[in-house]
């Protein structure tokens, strides 16, 4: 139980486009979903929070116009990199808290390249 | 607040011999403490956690973690280190922050595994 899934695991965009990353509880309804950014050999960050049918809490430094998340649903969020630049390049993980809300349960990342 | 120390960002160890990966954590209140592993260019993965039950917690792979308050420790232990066992390793306490629980990541340690 408890996976979440992330589409697409590999992305790459040309500078200045959009792209949009998804992730998906699929067994459990998800009360909460995280976003992260991770840059190589480095832990991990936590960019947003955010919660079915809410806006989303972001990290201090984060631009919220650039990165817009979106929670429709119980089981749903997306990210959309706006106006991509090489410098967004990076690997994108999610996560999802259900029931338990102390526990958090990853997808499996989307690398992100733009060139 | 809550806050978590990874002591070593690099160990080494030869295969067949035991690994240890401190971690030390500080929380005003009962924490739940978790280790990941996270193999190059994947997710993380879960290996094991603490949640106020008992204080020697058994994980996936032979690996396990003994909770000690008074020494606000969780170190990850496995008598014998694998050559699949190579990979970064992430100690995390989660806190709640403004109503909503958050995971504070350490810095990780990256465990090398010797032939």
């Amino acid at each position: 139980g408890a996976v979440v899934s992330q589409h697409p695991s590999w992305v790459i965009c040309k500078s200045g486009t959009s792209v949009k990353i998804e992730c998906r509880s699929l067994d459990f309804q998800a009360t909460t979903m995280f976003w992260y950014r991770q840059f190589p050999k480095q832990s991990l960050m936590l960019m947003a929070t955010s919660n079915e049918g809410s806006k989303a809490t972001y990290e201090q430094g984060v631009e919220k116009d650039k990165f817009l998340i979106n929670h429709a649903s119980l089981t749903l969020s997306t990210l959309t990199v706006t106006s991509a630049h090489p410098e967004d390049s990076s690997f994108y993980i999610c996560s999802a808290s259900g029931q338990a809300a102390y526990e958090q349960y990853f997808g499996p990342g989307t690398r992100l390249t733009v060139t | 607040a809550q806050s978590v120390t990874q002591l070593d960002s690099h160990v080494s160890v030869s295969e067949g011999t035991p690994v240890l990966l401190r971690c030390n954590y500080s929380s005003s209140y009962s924490p739940s403490l978790f280790w990941y592993v996270q193999h190059p260019n994947k997710g993380l993965q879960l290996l094991l956690k603490y949640t106020s039950a008992a204080t020697l917690v058994k994980g996936i792979n032979g690996f396990e973690a003994e909770f000690k308050k008074s020494e606000t420790s969780f170190h990850l232990t496995k008598p014998s280190a694998h050559m699949s066992d190579a990979a970064e390793y992430f100690c995390v306490v989660s806190g709640r922050t403004s109503g909503t629980y958050k995971y504070i990541f350490g810095t990780g340690t990256r465990l090398k595994v010797l032939a």
